[in-house]
């Protein structure tokens, strides 16, 4: 079946330098591609998302970017600071299932000061 | 406007016991879904309601799973004679349509003991 799959499980890096999560995906009519961020204990909440007509999108020091011919798409987050520590999942939509929604598996985000 | 609600927000139960979770969707989302997600882990799939249409239930575990969306609005998860590896956040969320933005109420964290 259709699938994402995102990398790493666990990113940590240095406060104020760059992160960045990958995820590909399977189906190659997806034509929506949200990032959410889960704080521990909170519900997840969605941080920047792209559709398929467009290649890259910036919100302030995140954006993500899409390769639709290599299927994959990245979540770029710079000059990390200690309130970006949490859980980011990245997602798919999937024709086959109406255009619902695949997850991946998640990305543990740590910020060291 | 009120977003996703959901209740209980904490529900302990002994093993074999049945239990309802409840969702409160945004006001005309036509699409609701239900997640699990257990410590530390992804959003595992459950079932998602779109409009009048027959729900999708592929994401249930097993037949002690079972779900329904009444007038289109309120969702209810019914978990039958629960055994401890249910134990998990049970998140419910609701979008405007398929293919765009979930937001998550705050989920139901059962605990089976």
């Amino acid at each position: 079946g259709e699938n994402v799959e995102q990398h790493p499980s666990t990113l940590s890096v240095q406060e104020g330098d760059s992160a960045v999560i990958k995820c590909t995906y399977s189906d190659s009519a997806s034509n929506y591609f949200p990032w959410y961020k889960q704080e521990l204990g909170k519900r997840p909440q969605l941080i920047i998302d792209i559709r398929s007509n467009v290649g890259e999108k910036k919100d302030q020091r995140i954006a993500v970017t899409l390769n639709k011919t290599a299927k994959h798409f990245s979540l770029h987050i710079t000059e990390t600071q200690p309130e970006d520590s949490a859980v980011y999942f990245c997602a798919a939509s999937i024709r086959g299932s109406n255009y619902q929604l695949i997850w991946g598996a998640g990305t543990k985000l740590i910020i060291k000061p | 406007g009120a977003g996703v609600s959901q209740s209980p927000s904490n529900k302990v139960t002994e093993k074999g016991k049945d239990v309802e979770l409840r969702c409160d969707p945004i006001s005309g989302h036509t699409a609701l879904y239900w997640y699990r997600q257990s410590l530390g882990q992804g959003l595992e799939f459950l079932i998602y309601f779109q409009g009048n249409s027959a729900p999708d239930k592929s994401g249930l575990p097993s037949d002690r799973f079972s779900a329904e969306r009444t007038g289109g609005s309120v969702s209810t998860l019914t978990i039958q004679r629960t055994q401890q590896e249910d134990s998990a956040v049970y998140l419910c969320a609701s979008s405007l349509e398929q293919g765009v933005e979930q937001f998550f109420g705050p989920g139901t964290r059962l605990t089976v003991l």
